[in-house]
């Protein structure tokens, strides 16, 4: 399984936007590029996905390097409901397993 | 929609026991992997069901086993309980014909003593 690389924490104020960084040099070409984000006492929750191109959806947006070796997760206004563990995981579709390893702590601060 | 549903949600074992974990997948979805998540650590795979049949499996022994049912509920079984199976059992779900997201239940933590 490919191998993605993630601080173990960010620390951020509310309100402002926070950029989730994530490293995959060895990102195959048919890998997509998956976050997840885990809540304190609950399952991880899919947050947004994408393989070339960048991408938005009403909870983040998705930056992905033109060689897509690294990629980052907009959150583009921190609220202290999004202080959670954020995964970002390499997936080759088709309900295989996701390949966790042990993402991004972000704290939310007022 | 009801999502994933786990059952129980908290489960105190003694070693050597077995244990059963239940899982209802969200509406529409036929296909079920369990995960095992120690403190502090990511989920790890465990396998994956679809159609009643184990599609894929992790690194984990065969005291690991499970089913799938007509439904598409399922069943995480664990024997021979060691003092190291205690974390959180995850059973997520999704269609892997149209797969681009996994849903998660809330888990059951399984503590064995």
């Amino acid at each position: 399984d490919a191998k993605t690389t993630q601080p173990n924490s960010m620390e951020s104020n509310e309100e402002e936007p926070v950029h989730l960084p994530c490293n995959h040099s060895t990102i195959s070409g048919t890998d997509y590029i998956h976050w997840y984000r885990q809540l304190p006492s609950q399952g991880p929750e899919y947050v947004i996905h994408g393989l070339t191109s960048n991408v938005n959806n009403r909870m983040a947006s998705l930056a992905i390097a033109e060689d897509r070796k690294s990629s980052t997760l907009i959150l583009h206004r921190a609220t202290l409901r999004d202080a959670a563990v954020y995964y970002c995981i390499l997936f080759t579709g088709g309900g295989n397993k996701l390949t966790f390893g042990t993402g991004t702590q972000l704290k939310v601060e007022l | 929609d009801a999502g994933v549903t786990q059952s129980p949600t908290h489960l105190i074992k003694t070693r050597g026991q077995q244990v059963t974990l239940r899982c209802s997948p969200k509406s529409g979805h036929d296909t079920v992997s369990w995960y095992q998540q120690a403190l502090g650590q990511g989920p790890q795979f465990i396998f994956q069901y679809y159609e009643e049949e184990e599609r894929q499996r992790g690194n984990f022994p065969d005291r690991f086993s499970g089913h799938q049912f007509p439904n598409y509920s399922s069943e995480l079984n664990v024997n021979a309980l060691l003092l190291g199976d205690s974390a959180l059992y995850l059973c997520a779900s999704s269609r892997p014909l149209h797969s681009t997201e996994a849903f998660f239940g809330q888990g059951t933590r399984l503590t064995v003593v």
